[in-house]
């Protein structure tokens, strides 16, 4: 079935720090949506997007949806304690905009 | 903004017994609902949708006779974990589909089967 991989698995960073993780498929998809989950809470969307090379921000977030359709990145600038957390990635597949795949998960540490 | 609740958030019982979660919106109506399951420090696997007023979509894998899905009205839709086990132990997050294709997720209910 399809997969999303999320790269790194996890990071542990400073206060202030920007930092970078990714998400790639084998195949394309129609939507890529990032989330974060703090421990045992639901999901939270951050960021959606729809169409190929689109560059969205959503505050310090910032997220691109790969023109290949086959990945997405998401950046944070300048860390806060609060974005610890597990942040997901998710896809719709085509022929399917109902559903979602969602990605390994980076666990993210920020130390003060 | 949509909101979803569960209840209960967290249960525990013995290994045998059925498990019913409650999945609601609470300010908008949804035609089309999902469960996951989470177990520890992995992703979330989508088990089935649940459409209202007809029959759940299972995902492969997943036993319909032991998940059983009811999405009987607009803002509610039920999973009832038959005979639980053990392994049957996961945290079960739900998701309401908004207008435009969202999906707007629950806080999870952590079963715990003795």
């Amino acid at each position: 079935g399809q997969q999303l991989n999320q790269s790194p698995q996890s990071m542990f960073i400073q206060e202030g720090e920007d930092v970078s993780m990714n998400c790639t498929s084998s195949s394309i998809f129609n939507t890529w949506l990032w989330y974060k989950q703090d421990p045992g809470e639901g999901p939270v969307l951050l960021i959606a997007l729809y169409k190929a090379g689109e560059l969205t921000s959503n505050g310090r977030l910032t997220a691109q949806f790969g023109i290949t359709r086959k990945d997405s990145f998401l950046n944070i600038s300048a860390s806060i304690p609060s974005d610890v957390g597990i942040y997901f990635c998710a896809g719709s597949p085509p022929g399917n905009t109902d559903k979602l795949i969602f990605g390994t998960g980076t666990r993210l540490q920020v130390f003060p | 903004g949509a909101v979803v609740s569960q209840h209960p958030s967290r249960v525990i019982c013995k290994s045998g017994t059925s498990v019913k979660i409650e999945c609601r919106s609470l300010d908008f109506q949804a035609t089309t609902m999902f469960w996951y399951r989470q177990f520890p420090k992995q992703s979330l696997m989508l088990m089935a949708t649940s459409n209202e007023g007809s029959k759940a979509t299972y995902e492969q894998g997943v036993e319909k006779d032991k998940f059983l899905i009811n999405h009987a009205s607009l803002t509610l839709s039920t999973l009832t974990v038959t005979s639980a086990h053990p392994e049957d132990s996961s945290f079960y997050i739900c998701s309401a589909l908004g207008l435009i294709n969202e999906q707007f997720f629950g806080p999870g209910t952590r079963l715990t089967v003795l």
